[in-house]
Parts: structure tokens; sequence; C-alpha cells
């Protein structure tokens, strides 16, 4: 079955600090995979987004993330997180058969000063 | 602003009821998502439409109905509501028929009571 599992609910840092949310995905076919942050009372706005060749991607707000196949793990990073980062970050997983991608129940990010 | 505009942004109503949630997209979208989200279930595709056409179906409920009118604009349909019905409701619209790229809306809170 497909399945997104981002393994923790929420995560603090240190602003300035570096940054790593969890993703592993279950799906039979060759995934495409999304970041996306959903800031309080917001929709949800998508970070990157991978589907093929590098396997490190570059987002907007200096977000990357790396697909590993063999980990079934597509982790989102940044090197220094600043205090506009605290939000809800959802990773996704789908293809382009129509939309029914499936979202992890996501990981809330705190920011501390 | 992902210029997906959707209406009302809350809406409160009784049990049994029935409601309308509006959406539009981007300008020139043909693709329109809707999404539920709640604390217990995360968030759930409900329903795909493209060009006017029903494209994709998830876990949306026989009482949930949905269509994508000529000028591109869509509805969600909501009948004998129930209190678990209460949740954010999210429209998302991309370019293209996979959903490649899809840009939310703000969501349209809806209470039941």
């Amino acid at each position: 079955a497909q399945s997104v599992t981002q393994p923790d609910i929420h995560i603090t840092v240190s602003e300035g600090a570096s940054l790593e949310l969890r993703c592993n995905y279950s799906y039979g076919a060759t995934p495409y995979l999304f970041w996306y942050v959903q800031s309080p009372g917001q929709g949800l706005q998508l970070l990157l987004k991978y589907f093929s060749g590098d396997t490190l991607v570059q987002g907007i707000k200096g977000f990357e993330a790396e697909f590993k196949r063999s980990q079934s793990s597509f982790n989102l990073r940044k090197p220094s997180v600043h205090w506009s980062d605290a939000a809800e970050y959802f990773c996704a997983v789908g293809n382009t058969g129509g939309f029914k991608t499936i979202f992890g129940a996501g990981t809330r990010l705190f920011v501390k000063a | 602003d992902s210029g997906v505009t959707q209406t009302p942004k809350h809406l409160i109503t009784a049990t049994g009821q029935r409601v309308t949630l509006r959406c539009s997209p981007r300008s020139g979208d043909l693709s329109v998502y809707w999404y539920q989200q709640s604390l217990d279930q995360g968030l759930q595709f409900l329903i795909q439409y493209y060009n006017g056409e029903e494209r994709a179906k998830g876990n949306i409920l026989e009482r949930f109905s949905a269509q994508q009118f000529p000028d591109l604009h869509s509805e969600l349909n909501l009948s004998s509501l129930e209190l678990g019905d209460s949740a954010l409701y999210f429209c998302a619209s991309s370019a293209d028929r996979g959903g490649t790229e899809a840009f939310f809306g703000q969501g349209t809170r809806l209470t039941v009571v």
C-alpha cells in the first residue's frame, strides 16, 4: 500500500541551527515526491519536488531535499533555520496519473530564539 | 498569494444541513483538486476535476459531490452534514492534469454544530 511516514510529529530547533525533517515513503512505482509548508491559517505552499534526475533538489526559502531510493526516503534539510520557518511541513508522494497524492501526517517545526 | 481563491473562509452550520464551498483556480489552470484536512485524518485527497470533467477520486463520501463549471471554478457540495465533517477544506489548482505543481487556496474552515 502507498504511504508516507513522517516520524517526527514536532521538532524544536534553535534559530541558526541546521534542520532535517524526515520522510519515508512506500510506493509501488517511481514516486513523485513533494515537500509542502503550511503556516498557521494558510494553505499549503510547495517547497520543492522531485520527479527524476539529480537526487538532490533545491527548493524555495533555502530548503533542499535528497531522494534516496535505497532507503525510500526524501528528507528535507536547511542549513540555518530562521524564526519565520516555524510552520508545519508535509511530505507527499504521488504520480502524474491524477493528483491522488498521499500526504504524510506532517511535522510541526518550532524555532526557539 | 497563491492565486487560488476559496470562499467562504469560515462556515458554521448545523448537523443535517447542506453547504457549498467555492473555489476559483489560478488563471489558466485547468485542474482543480479538493482536500479535507482534519486533526484525526490529516490531509485527505477528495476529488480532482480537469477542464470540467472528473479525473480522479479519493476518499470522498457519497454525501459529498463536486463539479467544475465552464469558467473552471469549482464547487464542493456537502450534504447531510455530521459533526465529523468539521474540517478545513482546501482547493488546489494546477495547469496540467497530473498535478506536478499544485497551488493551494487558504481553505474554508467548516464547523458543524
